[in-house]
């Protein structure tokens, strides 16, 4: 069946603006996680999703962060007022009673 | 700080060795410890998990050693090939909460 899709692929834009990232999971899929790798830093956890609620958001780095999940499947990461150190790739996951973690092939995100 | 401490950061092996590649944690709750493999433009793939209350799990190509007195772990890579040559991350969880990743360790394998 089909994976974890997240879109945009890339994502370039202007410091200060927001942007908006979108995850698809895998059908059926209870949990969805949002992950940011940064050169060098690894996976840094930011948001879980059990269905549509958050159980666990204290990755989110600041209030410029917010996330969404209806449904109990699209999610959607948006961040406010870019700014250049949130260029990164973020990942999506999605797990089945939070075991397996099957990942999107994230988005680009630069802020120029 | 940093909960996964993963060791070391890049890894050159020449084909047919063996790849090491090691990780300790502090929070002795953690209860899950997969290995995550990431190829270049792609998520993070599981490799192979292990559970603390076993020492060794072989799958393949693939052990992961668990010491838990020690509070390490670590996956080597038998026989290693240049399809291996990707990123790796170690992880760990505790009960009812997210997995917790390492800085990565990128494996070239030449041959």
């Amino acid at each position: 069946g089909a994976g974890v899709s997240q879109s945009p692929s890339n994502k370039v834009t202007e410091k200060g603006k927001d942007v908006e990232l979108r995850c698809d999971p895998i059908s059926g899929h209870t949990a969805l996680y949002w992950y940011r790798q940064s050169l060098g830093q690894g996976l840094e956890f930011l948001i879980y999703f059990q269905g549509n609620s958050a159980p666990d958001k204290s990755g989110l780095p600041s209030d410029r962060f917010s996330a969404e999940r209806t449904g109990g499947s699209v999610s959607t990461l948006t961040i406010q007022r870019t700014q250049q150190e949130d260029s990164a790739v973020y990942l999506c996951a999605s797990s089945l009673e939070r075991r397996v973690l099957y990942f999107g092939p994230g988005t680009r995100l630069l802020v120029l | 700080q940093q909960q996964v401490k993963q060791s070391p950061q890049s890894l050159i092996v020449q084909k047919g060795g063996i790849s090491i590649i090691n990780c300790a944690y502090e929070n002795t709750a953690f209860d899950y410890f997969p290995w995550y493999q990431q190829f270049p433009g792609k998520g993070p793939a599981l490799l192979i998990a292990i559970r603390p209350d076993v020492s060794e799990k072989k799958e393949g190509r693939f052990t992961i050693s668990f010491n838990k007195s020690a509070k390490q772990f670590s996956l080597h890579i038998m026989d290693s090939q240049p399809g291996d040559s990707a990123t790796y991350f170690c992880a760990a969880r505790e009960a009812g909460t997210a997995l917790i990743f390492g800085k990565g360790t990128t494996l070239s394998v030449s041959s």
